[in-house]
């Protein structure tokens, strides 16, 4: 079974340029998770999709960043204009999805580690 | 809402010794443990989980954790680490319609 694919695995940008990011969760997981994960910090839940729709985006900085999930599949994240303090490594997870999906193992991808100038 | 907090940022340990790495949890409903594990430019991978049942719970590599609700802990412990072993950890909970939440890690160094 294939893991969870990321991409770009490194990305160096300026401020205020955009930049996004790419994810395809496991083959039949309903459950798409974004992170962020900030040098010497645990990861931190930006949006959850259940298929196409949106289950959690309270941290989720709306004002700069943008996620969809338009066909239930794979999943991109933007962030516009990107700031200093975004440099973060950007996790995408995936689980089945099921209706007690709180007790469900997310599977992780590698990660997008972006270094804003 | 819950927290965690993972009391040690750094753990030092000879090969083939013990270890136990902390972890405390707050929430005002039952929870369900977890931890991961991260090793170098990779993502996480889980560990083991306490969903109910049996405290003791046992997982990869080794590893196993024990829950303790009267004082709300789940330290992970191996009776005799590898090299292999050197990674950041952490523990994470969730309620069951709640976000999962993670510790700040514990960075296990491993040496000969």
């Amino acid at each position: 079974e294939a893991g969870v694919a990321q991409s770009p695995r490194y990305k160096i940008i300026e401020k205020r340029q955009s930049v996004a990011f790419w994810c395809n969760p496991i083959s039949g997981h309903a459950t798409l998770y974004w992170y962020q994960q900030i040098l010497g910090q645990g990861p931190k839940l930006l949006i959850q999709f259940q298929n196409n729709g949106v289950v959690d985006d309270s941290q989720l900085p709306k004002d700069r960043f943008s996620a969809e999930r338009l066909k239930g599949v794979d999943s991109t994240l933007k962030i516009q204009p990107a700031k200093l303090e975004d440099s973060a490594v950007y996790l995408c997870a995936s689980s089945r999805g099921g209706l007690a999906y709180g007790q469900e193992t997310q599977y992780f991808g590698p990660g997008t580690r972006l270094l804003v100038l | 809402a819950q927290s965690v907090t993972q009391l040690d940022s750094q753990v030092p340990v000879f090969e083939e010794a013990p270890v136990e790495l902390r972890c405390n949890y707050s929430s005002s409903v039952s929870v369900y443990l977890f931890w991961y594990v991260q090793y170098p430019n990779q993502g996480l991978q889980l560990l083991l989980k306490y969903l109910s049942g049996s405290t003791l719970v046992k997982g990869i590599n080794g590893f196993e954790a024990e829950f303790n609700k009267s004082q709300t802990s789940f330290h992970l412990r191996k009776p005799s680490v590898h090299i292999s072993d050197t990674a950041e950890y952490f523990c994470a909970v969730r309620g069951t319609a709640s976000k999962l939440t993670f510790g700040t890690g514990t960075r296990l160094q491993v040496t000969l």
